[in-house]
């Protein structure tokens, strides 16, 4: 079964500046995709950006960017330029790229809050 | 377009009491996912939809659970008798399709159960 950790519970930073926050998982398929996903307290999941693992390039969308290590399993997403609407809870997650039953359920870490301070 | 609407927004019951949730995908997507979200976690999926066929509900506890989606638009997830442990946010998901296609969320259900 494929696992998702995310080992920093909280995170803070100034605004303007920058953080990282970390992402490791467990999979012994080939294919797949990540995805970073942002909550904010209305609940609603935003996707951020997304990554296929058959892409070496890392995804980036305007601010955010990822550090995709394939080999060491680690996904980590940077958010450049912070501004106080990106404080949320962040969670990462898993999909399957192929699967035969049809399901393509997300599996999904336990979440980083990150503050961003004035 | 619309996104994805659920209601209830929040819902108070006792232990044993049954209760229902809604949801209606965004017009034209296929799949829906109901996921479980228990306070300091990540949501886990309970059961995914293509149109009104179920693909997986591997973790879906059937001994309470129940969830349909007729005529394979609005879906409702239900759950008889309610345990102390079922306290979560339930989210309601669809895709277009379900490879390749992002889901979208719906605000949730906040279910505490006293």
């Amino acid at each position: 079964a494929q696992t998702v950790t995310q080992s920093q519970p909280e995170m803070s930073v100034q605004e303007a500046e920058t953080v990282t926050l970390s992402c490791t998982y467990d999979t012994s398929e080939s294919d797949y995709y990540l995805f970073w996903y942002k909550q904010p307290p209305s609940r609603q999941m935003i996707l951020v950006i997304r990554q296929e693992a058959y892409k070496q390039q890392n995804a980036t969308e305007n601010r955010f960017s990822v550090n995709f290590q394939k080999a060491a399993k680690s996904f980590s997403l940077k958010i450049s330029d912070s501004q106080l609407g990106d404080a949320a809870m962040y969670f990462c997650a898993y999909r399957p790229a192929y699967s035969g039953a049809g399901s393509y359920q997300l599996t999904f870490g336990k979440g980083t809050k990150l503050s961003v301070i004035p | 377009e619309a996104g994805v609407a659920q209601s209830p927004r929040y819902k108070i019951i006792e232990k044993r009491q049954s209760v229902a949730f809604w949801c209606n995908p965004i017009s034209g997507h296929a799949t829906l996912y109901w996921y479980q979200q228990i306070l300091g976690q990540g949501p886990k999926l309970l059961i995914q939809f293509q149109n009104n066929g179920v693909v997986d509900d591997s973790q879906l506890p059937k001994d309470r659970f129940s969830a349909e989606r007729l005529k394979g638009v609005d879906s409702t997830l239900k759950i008889q008798p309610a345990k102390l442990e079922d306290s979560a946010v339930y989210l309601c998901a669809s895709s277009l399709g379900a490879g390749l296609d992002e889901q979208y969320f719906g605000p949730g259900t906040r279910l505490t159960v006293t």
